[in-house]
């Protein structure tokens, strides 16, 4: 089985934090995933990789950085972190079509 | 520009009875259809999934149909189940590895 961890499952920060959040699958899969799940807005794609050190942006990459240093880990960066993103994260890997999702992070801003 | 469209965001329907969850898209270009499941505090899992090259997908209790002139997919779930309750996420792809979402839509199964 697929698994995807992500390291936290609630996560409450500051604004004007770094906040790192980190992924980790164990599938050997090419492509990982960050997303933010917002209630009415679904699933959005803030940014995704293809191959290590490679990055892509997603449709909402602002305020947001990643990085892909090993195959199995992809982390996301809030440089500085606002109430505007508090957010349900969602990170998932992925061979060819399928994705597989971590638990995802709740992430609270106060 | 949300290029696939869930436009109910909520549907709830009798234990044992049938659960149709509907899901439109605009691109044409598209050319594999996911659907997924999430329930609340979990990633979203996937369920079934289409090529267009077929009109419909069957797993169990799960259908999926395909009407790619009317660019409409639909999930079928028959019996529902109160565990079935979850919102459901249908997703498309161009043949790249992104997928794109709908907005989703919150099944509730009355026992």
């Amino acid at each position: 089985d697929v698994k995807v961890t992500q390291s936290s499952r609630y996560l409450v920060k500051r604004t004007g934090e770094k906040v790192f959040l980190e992924c980790v699958q164990d599938m050997d899969h090419e492509n990982m995933f960050w997303y933010r799940q917002d209630p009415g807005l679904g699933l959005r794609l803030i940014y995704f990789s293809y191959d290590v050190k490679m990055k892509e942006k997603g449709d909402i990459p602002e305020g947001y950085s990643v990085s892909r240093e090993k195959k199995e880990r992809f982390s996301l960066i809030l440089e500085s972190a606002s109430t505007n993103q508090t957010s349900m994260y969602l990170c998932a890997s992925s061979r060819h079509y399928e994705q597989y999702f971590g638990p995802g992070t709740r992430l609270t801003v106060t | 520009d949300q290029q696939v469209k869930q436009n109910s965001p909520s549907l709830s329907v009798q234990e044992g009875r049938i659960s149709i969850l509907n899901c439109d898209y605009t691109n044409s270009m598209f050319d594999y259809f996911l659907w997924y499941k999430k329930y609340p505090a979990e990633g979203p899992t996937f369920l079934i999934s289409i090529s267009s090259i077929k009109d419909k997908n069957e797993d169990g209790r799960f259908t999926v149909f395909l009407n790619k002139s009317a660019k409409h997919l639909s999930l079928h779930i028959v019996p529902s189940q109160p565990g079935d309750s979850a919102v459901y996420f249908c997703a498309s792809t161009t043949g790249a590895n992104n997928l794109f979402f709908g907005t989703g839509t919150r099944l509730t199964v009355i026992p």
